[in-house]
């Protein structure tokens, strides 16, 4: 069935590291892909989203590439801050279903020391 | 504007009572979603609302599992005779509109439940 699998954590790391959470998916029909984010206290917020193959999302200095023939949506960030420890989801949707609801992964668990 | 507001955030109940959890949507958003997060299972769809309608229900664990949703606006999510694995966070979410173009689901800050 439909799933994804992310990278277990929990993941430290120093500020100004590099990050790379790696996301693999199994889906039927035509994906949108998504990196979710829930910061300590809050709700689930969009991070980045791309919605066709080759396409690149990217925010606040995280990026992932729609990779469909390795069928991966991989997070990276090139310099973390302390302020980017959260949990991160990654998660698609399908587009030509009729709710288009979120499957997501199991969340990894970013922290980042000063 | 206001968010997805979700009441209450948190509830604790003793096991076999029934329990009523609310998602007010952002105004205008047509397309409802539930969904539970839980230790053992991650994040999980429910059920999903097209205006009052909802046509896809395929996620509701079980038959103690109901919701509806009332003026195209305000949803309740019921779990009738609650178990201890019914503990989780129940997230909602609205979107615009459902349909073939993408546009966002927004989340609401989530109800925890705690069945003791």
């Amino acid at each position: 069935g439909d799933s994804v699998t992310q990278m277990e954590g929990p993941v430290t790391l120093s500020e100004e590291a590099f990050l790379t959470i790696n996301c693999t998916y199994t889906a039927t029909g035509y994906p949108s892909l998504f990196w979710y984010v829930q910061y300590p206290g809050e709700g689930l917020q969009l991070l980045l989203k791309a919605t066709k193959a080759d396409d690149k999302g990217s925010n606040k200095g995280f990026e992932a590439t729609y990779r469909k023939e390795t069928t991966s949506f991989h997070l990276e960030k090139g310099s973390v801050q302390v302020s980017d420890s959260a949990v991160y989801f990654c998660a698609f949707e399908i587009s030509s279903g009729s709710a288009r609801q979120l499957t997501f992964g199991s969340g990894t668990q970013l922290t980042v020391l000063p | 504007g206001a968010g997805v507001s979700q009441s209450p955030s948190n509830k604790v109940t003793e096991k076999g009572k029934d329990v009523e959890l609310r998602c007010d949507p952002i105004s205008g958003h047509t397309a409802l979603y539930w969904y539970r997060q839980s230790l053992g299972q991650g994040l999980e769809f429910l059920i999903y609302f097209q205006g009052n309608s909802a046509p896809d229900k395929s996620g509701l664990p079980s038959d103690r599992f109901s919701a509806e949703r009332t003026g195209g606006s305000v949803s309740t999510l019921t779990i009738q005779r609650t178990q201890q694995e019914d503990s989780a966070v129940y997230l909602c979410a609205s979107r615009r509109r459902g349909g073939s173009s993408y546009n966002e689901q927004f989340f609401g800050p989530g109800t925890r439940l705690t069945v003791l």
